[in-house]
């Protein structure tokens, strides 16, 4: 069965400072794969997603993501962290062939500190 | 604007009382599905739709039932709810998987 994993439950990073959240999945083939940022109290907005093509995509709000086929990961990055970051990011995927469930990690809660 | 509406979005409610979260769509999505997230645990997927009339279960059904007898509407049922059914609810709907989901806002949910 797919799954995923985010391995870290909580980081915190300065302001300013880079931003790595990891996630691993487990699928035999490539699935589409999503970051989801969840603000406290909010629901779920779609950062970016990956499904073929370029292995680094772009998304909103300055995020941006390395698809590594070889390492089975999918990282969400941003270079320079602001304080209205603060939030859950939940990493996603789903088997490419249609509309089929959708498997979420546990989630990686970011803390920013001044 | 595209999205998808749930309702409630709070509702508290005692143990056995049949109660229904409403979601709808307005994107003419063929797929939804309805997830619980809880702290530590994540997003599990409870039932799923494919289309008019096809459902399936998820990770965590028990205790829920749905139906889909419009496209655009996947209302979650919990015929007598129960403490443990406490919960932040999300719904979801896509077209395509590589579009994404648009998720609902959620609907937090209070058995006591």
């Amino acid at each position: 069965a797919q799954s995923v994993t985010q391995p870290d439950i909580h980081i915190t990073v300065s302001e300013g400072a880079s931003l790595e959240l990891r996630c691993n999945y487990s699928y035999g083939a490539t699935p589409y794969l999503f970051w989801y940022v969840q603000s406290p109290g909010q629901g779920l907005q779609l950062l970016l997603k990956y499904f073929s093509g370029d292995t680094l995509v772009q998304g909103i709000k300055g995020f941006e993501a390395e698809f590594k086929r070889s390492q089975s990961s999918f990282n969400l990055r941003k270079p320079s962290v602001h304080w209205s970051d603060a939030a859950e990011y939940f990493c996603a995927v789903a088997p490419n062939s249609g509309n089929t469930p959708l498997v979420f990690g546990k989630g990686t809660r970011l803390s920013v500190i001044a | 604007e595209a999205q998808v509406t749930q309702n409630p979005r709070y509702l508290i409610t005692v143990t056995g009382k049949k109660l229904t979260v409403t979601c709808s769509q307005n994107m003419n999505h063929e797929y939804m599905s309805w997830y619980r997230q809880d702290p530590g645990l994540g997003l599990r997927q409870i039932y799923y739709s494919m289309n008019v009339e096809v459902t399936d279960k998820g990770d965590v059904p028990e205790g829920y039932k749905v139906s889909r007898k419009e496209k655009r509407n996947f209302p979650l049922i919990l015929e007598s709810p129960s403490p443990n059914q406490t919960s932040l609810y999300f719904c979801a709907s896509s077209q395509d998987g590589s579009y994404g989901y648009t998720f609902g806002s959620g609907t937090r949910l209070t058995v006591v």
